[in-house]
């Protein structure tokens, strides 16, 4: 059974902060992903990763940076919150080679406030 | 440009009644089609995928590539079907990226 587990459920956090997001998983997937879910607009790409090191910007990626020094485990970070950040955050991991499917499997997600 | 465009944001039905979910899609090429859901409280997980031709839990969805629709059905509506659910795109040239619609918020009433 797939587990992606991420650092918070809740966070808040003030303007300019710098903010880190962790998120790991145990099924070593070579893919990671970041996701913002907002009402109404529903989930939107932030950044994603297909290996150890590397990384690609989703569609909105402004704002944010992320980290993967370990094939488990993918950060994503707030260098400078804004309260058009305050978010529920998704992370999400898969297979790379399972062509049939593009199954991804998210956390439980981070509910994050920028004050 | 890939797209995924789910007209509805909220859809409200009675239990016991039919129940279509609308997805359409702009894609060219052949993509891959799935269902999310997610159900209060719980995270986000895959429901079904068109590549599988499955029904889970009573919903089926038949890709219609003349139309480019990918509409979720479910003849009898039952109240735990109460959720959010997302329709999702894969292009097969980019196998690692899921594009997601904007999400139908389905509430059963009794």
């Amino acid at each position: 059974d797939v587990k992606v587990t991420q650092s918070s459920r809740y966070l808040v956090k003030r303007t300019g902060e710098k903010v880190f997001l962790e998120c790991v998983q145990d099924m070593d997937h070579e893919n990671m992903f970041w996701y913002r879910q907002d009402p109404g607009l529903g989930l939107r790409l932030i950044y994603f990763s297909y290996d150890v090191k590397m990384k690609e910007k989703g569609d909105i990626p402004e704002g944010y940076s992320v980290s993967r020094e370990k094939k488990e485990r993918f950060s994503l970070i707030l260098e400078s919150a804004s309260t058009n950040q305050t978010s529920m955050y998704l992370c999400a991991s898969s297979l790379v080679y399972e062509r049939s499917s593009y199954e991804q499997y998210f956390g439980p997600g981070t509910r994050l406030t920028v004050t | 440009a890939q797209r995924v465009t789910q007209p509805e944001k909220l859809l409200s039905v009675f239990k016991g009644a039919p129940v279509e979910l609308k997805c359409n899609y702009s894609y060219s090429g052949s993509p891959e089609l799935f269902w999310y859901v997610q159900y209060s409280r719980q995270r986000l997980q895959l429901l079904l995928r068109h590549i599988s031709r499955e029904s889970i839990k009573g919903f089926t969805a038949d890709l219609n590539k003349g139309e480019t629709s990918f509409h979720l059905k479910k003849p009898f509506a039952q109240e735990e079907d109460s959720a959010m659910y997302y329709c999702a795109l894969s292009g097969q040239s980019s196998a690692s990226k899921i594009i997601f619609g904007s999400g139908t918020r389905l509430s059963i009433r009794p």
